[in-house]
Formats: structure tokens, C-alpha cells, sequence
């Protein structure tokens, strides 16, 4: 599977959109994007996954840029309890359901 | 969503002892499961597949004499830790597919680990 890149740290106000980058400049054109997010003490949460089109559900959004090499994951409002560490994975088609976590970046959300 | 439980949430034991894990897939059946290990400030380093009726497959480096897992049914996957050193002492943490191929997968809440 392809490596990411994310910044380590973001902050964030509550109440604002925060807007989280991934570069996967290597991903093939099989490769799943994920997002995954673990709050402190937890094991991680599925938060959204893409593979080229623009994806939104109940948690956030997935925005994929048109060459697939890059994503961002909106949170279009965030809360202290989105206070975490996300994790951008890509996930080939053979879908072993192996998921290689790379460092991730840290949100504070500042009140 | 599907629930994935662990058991226990800590643990703290001599070394030189075993200690096993449990994860438990709560409202469904997972015929694989994931075991991952997490130090302190880094990332969740995946340790081993757990196939239901078969043999792990353990990544490389992970001795599979020292962690042995047993996935004996479609809810249940144990990891012992055997002859524990402090230097196994971390947060273990599970995960399961409710379905196969699909590509979202639940977490349980993860064991800490303490070998003194």
C-alpha cells in the first residue's frame, strides 16, 4: 500500500470547519482513501473512505483532489469532542483489511 | 455500528508470566480479525491477521511464539502474551469487519498492558 503524508499537529477553534490534509502522490488507481480517528485512550473510529469522488456522511467530509493524489477530510464544524488523532490510509482493491497506520495528525480544538 | 469488545480494559502483570486477551465481536460475526500494538506516543503498528478456524499470519518481526493467537469462533479472538517482559508493555487493540470485503472496520476499545 501506498504511503501518506499529514502534517503532525493542527488547532482548531470550536465551532469552526477544520480542514485536514493527506498527500498520497503514490496511490494507484485501486487504492481506497480512509480516514480513521482515535481520541486519547481509545481504539480508533472509522470516520469516512473515497476512492475519487467527493464523499460526505453524518461525521465529515472527504474532498479528493482530481489527480487522487491528494485528500482533505472536512469536519465542517468542530467540537471539542473532535479533539484526536486522524489517520489517512489508502487501502488497495485486494482489500485484505490490513490497514498500515501511519503517524497521523493530532487536532486540538481550542474552545 | 458493530461493537467490538476487549477484555480486559488493563492488565498488570510479573514478568515472566502470560496474559491473555480477548476481543469479541458483540452484534456480528467476523471470520477476521486484526490485532495492532501502540507505544506510548506512536502510531498502532498492525501485529497479526486472525482467521477464524485457521492460523494467524503475523506481520514481520512479530514472534509469533511470544503472541500467540487462537480465533477458535466467529466472535472470539484471544492474543497471549507469553513470558512477558516490561518491554511488551503497551496498548493492544482489535479490530473486525462486520462483512468481508467490505472496507470499514471496527475497533475495540483496546487492553493496556503493564509488565513490571
Amino acid at each position: 500500500d501506498a504511503k501518506t503524508t499529514q502534517p503532525n499537529s493542527m488547532e482548531s477553534n470550536e465551532e469552526e470547519p477544520v480542514h485536514l490534509p493527506c498527500n498520497h502522490s503514490t496511490i494507484s488507481g485501486t487504492d481506497y482513501i480512509h480516514w480513521y480517528r482515535q481520541l486519547p485512550s481509545q481504539g480508533p473510529e472509522y470516520v469516512i473512505h473515497g476512492l475519487t469522488s467527493n464523499v460526505n456522511n453524518r461525521m465529515a467530509s472527504l474532498a479528493i483532489a482530481e489527480d487522487r493524489k491528494s485528500s482533505t477530510l472536512i469536519l465542517h464544524r468542530a467540537t471539542l469532542r473532535d479533539a484526536a488523532v486522524y489517520y489517512c490510509i489508502l487501502h488497495g482493491s485486494s482489500n485484505t483489511g490490513k490497514l498500515i497506520f501511519g503517524q497521523g495528525t493530532t487536532l486540538q480544538v481550542k474552545p | 455500528g458493530a461493537v467490538v469488545s476487549q477484555h480486559p480494559s488493563w492488565v498488570i502483570c510479573k514478568s515472566g508470566t502470560s496474559v491473555k486477551i480477548e476481543c469479541r465481536s458483540l452484534d456480528f460475526q467476523a471470520t477476521t480479525m486484526f490485532w495492532y500494538r501502540q507505544f506510548p506516543k506512536q502510531s498502532l503498528m498492525l501485529m497479526a491477521t486472525s482467521n477464524e478456524g485457521s492460523k494467524a499470519t503475523y506481520e514481520q518481526g512479530v514472534e509469533k511464539d511470544k503472541f500467540l493467537i487462537n480465533h477458535a469462533s466467529l466472535t472470539l479472538s484471544t492474543l497471549t502474551v507469553t513470558s512477558a517482559h516490561p518491554e511488551d508493555s503497551s496498548f493492544y487493540i482489535c479490530s473486525a469487519r462486520d462483512r468481508p470485503g467490505v472496507y470499514e472496520q471496527y475497533f475495540g476499545p483496546g487492553t493496556r498492558l503493564t509488565v513490571t
